[in-house]
């Protein structure tokens, strides 16, 4: 099974300010990766496909980037509601979610 | 617009069946070009994918993750326009916050999940 790794598994950051979130894969992906934002209490929400497509509705200050093994979540500018766990997705072979990482209030 | 809502018994005996029922409500569970599936995240840890059942056949095709050795089964209830998770002999392991997920198909390279309930907390306790 293909193992997703993120780094770092929590960071912290001041509204305003460039974070940006790294997602490994055991083996060659191409672009089939996803990155989701979970707040607790309600259903995770689809941010970014294809690696660096941003899903309809989603803010322009969050961007993804990547192929093959290597991917990049990068929200410029945090905003209040950004604060949350972001978990990577590959549907490339199954579903296989990275392990999160936490954005914290610094 | 497809909504999901995860129901069932949020308190399981160990060794006993979780079975959770996800309702669908704006459209047809057969008509809406989607495979339904179910996804977990433990205490903890991260999000887990579970499994997933189409709507092709008479009963759809299922696929489940290897992690769950045999004890899922994912199934259509066309009648009441919903899916149901049945989670045989379970342990403290499996308490976890579930969701239900729907994939649309076909979909572009990793926008696997665009459609999910709110989810519901289940614990295993003896």
């Amino acid at each position: 099974a293909i193992q997703l790794t993120q780094s770092p598994s929590s960071v912290s950051g001041s509204v305003g300010d460039r974070v940006t979130i790294a997602c490994r894969t055991s083996q060659d992906i191409r672009n089939n990766l996803a990155w989701f934002q979970h707040k607790p209490g309600i259903a995770p929400r689809l941010i970014i496909f294809s690696a660096s497509v941003l899903e309809r509705g989603v803010p322009e200050r969050f961007s993804g980037s990547g192929s093959g093994t290597d991917f990049t979540l990068t929200i410029r500018s945090l905003q209040p509601e950004d604060f949350a766990t972001y978990y990577c997705l590959t549907d490339y072979n199954d579903y296989t979610f990275g392990q999160g990482t936490k954005l914290e209030i610094k | 617009q497809l909504h999901l809502q995860e129901s069932g018994p949020q308190l399981v005996e160990t060794s006993q069946t979780l079975s959770l029922t996800c309702a669908v409500s704006g459209g047809s569970i057969v008509g809406a070009s989607y495979y339904w599936s179910w996804i977990r995240r433990p205490a903890g840890e991260g999000l887990e994918w579970l499994g997933f059942v189409s709507t092709s056949g008479a009963t759809g095709y299922t696929s489940y993750s290897p992690s769950l050795n045999r004890r899922a089964t994912i199934s259509l209830d066309t009648s009441r326009n919903q899916f149901i998770l049945r989670l045989r002999s379970v342990t403290a392991a499996d308490t976890a916050f579930y969701y239900c997920a729907g994939m649309r198909v076909p979909h572009a390279p990793g926008r696997a999940f665009d459609l999910w309930g709110p989810g519901m907390p289940v614990t295993v306790s003896s």
